[in-house]
């Protein structure tokens, strides 16, 4: 069972248009964050929601995290071929002794076509 | 910083063989994780240790992987034997706080024939 899931699970754009990717889960988490991953790299970190209902912005993006802390959103506005790449989203739950417990969703890959 | 050091970057090995991957994470993390990445089943957590020590090794799928982290700068995850089905890139990541993998190496890339 997926603890994360992701939708889409693919994303094709023309350059210039908005998009919103998704991250549902039945579990409250800690703090949810969001990477980018490009073809041949490691995922790099984008942002760190904690708080339930937060909004966070980088750039011309988006980032939502819900206010049950079980779900959170990415919107990008006027995509660009640069933000193509793969988007996922991790979920900390606490698993005790002051430790977390990080899991991945499966990721949107999303292509912007110029 | 460099960043996260992993090493190879590409492996490719014949089925039954010992295959090490090495990890340098950046210095001064205290949270050091290794991950592995298939199509099928996205980035998956194998281990983690916290100030070289392992916390939650759950994640490794059989007694074929084990992971060592001898000092604050070096760890190693060894499969033996290797077989096709560990074919995946292999991540390693480190964090100054607790659950956030914050900062991921390039990855491995094995492959097992």
């Amino acid at each position: 069972t997926q603890l994360l899931e992701q939708s889409p699970q693919f994303l094709s754009i023309q350059e210039g248009e908005n998009l919103t990717v998704y991250c549902n889960s039945s579990s409250v988490f800690s703090s949810l964050q969001w990477y980018r991953q490009e073809p041949g790299e490691g995922p790099v970190l984008l942002v760190t929601v904690v708080t339930g209902g937060e909004v966070k912005k980088l750039k011309r993006l988006t980032f939502q995290f819900g206010d049950a802390r079980k779900d959170s959103s990415l919107h990008i506005t006027a995509a660009q071929p640069g933000d193509t790449g793969l988007y996922l989203c991790a979920g900390a739950v606490y698993s005790g002794a002051g430790s977390y417990q990080l899991t991945f969703g499966k990721g949107t890959k999303l292509s912007v076509i110029p | 910083d460099a960043g996260v050091i992993q090493s190879p970057r590409h492996e490719v090995t014949e089925m039954g063989q010992e295959v090490t991957l090495r990890c340098k994470p950046i210095s001064g993390h205290d949270y050091l994780f290794w991950y592995r990445q298939t199509m099928m089943r996205g980035l998956e957590l194998l281990i983690y240790f916290n100030n070289n020590v392992p916390i939650d090794d759950s994640g490794m799928p059989e007694d074929r992987f084990s992971a060592k982290m001898p000092n604050a700068s070096f760890s190693t995850l060894k499969i033996q034997p290797s077989e096709p089905r560990d074919s995946a890139v292999y991540f390693c990541a480190s964090s100054p706080t607790s659950g956030r993998a914050e900062f991921f190496g390039p990855g491995t890339r094995l492959t097992v024939l």
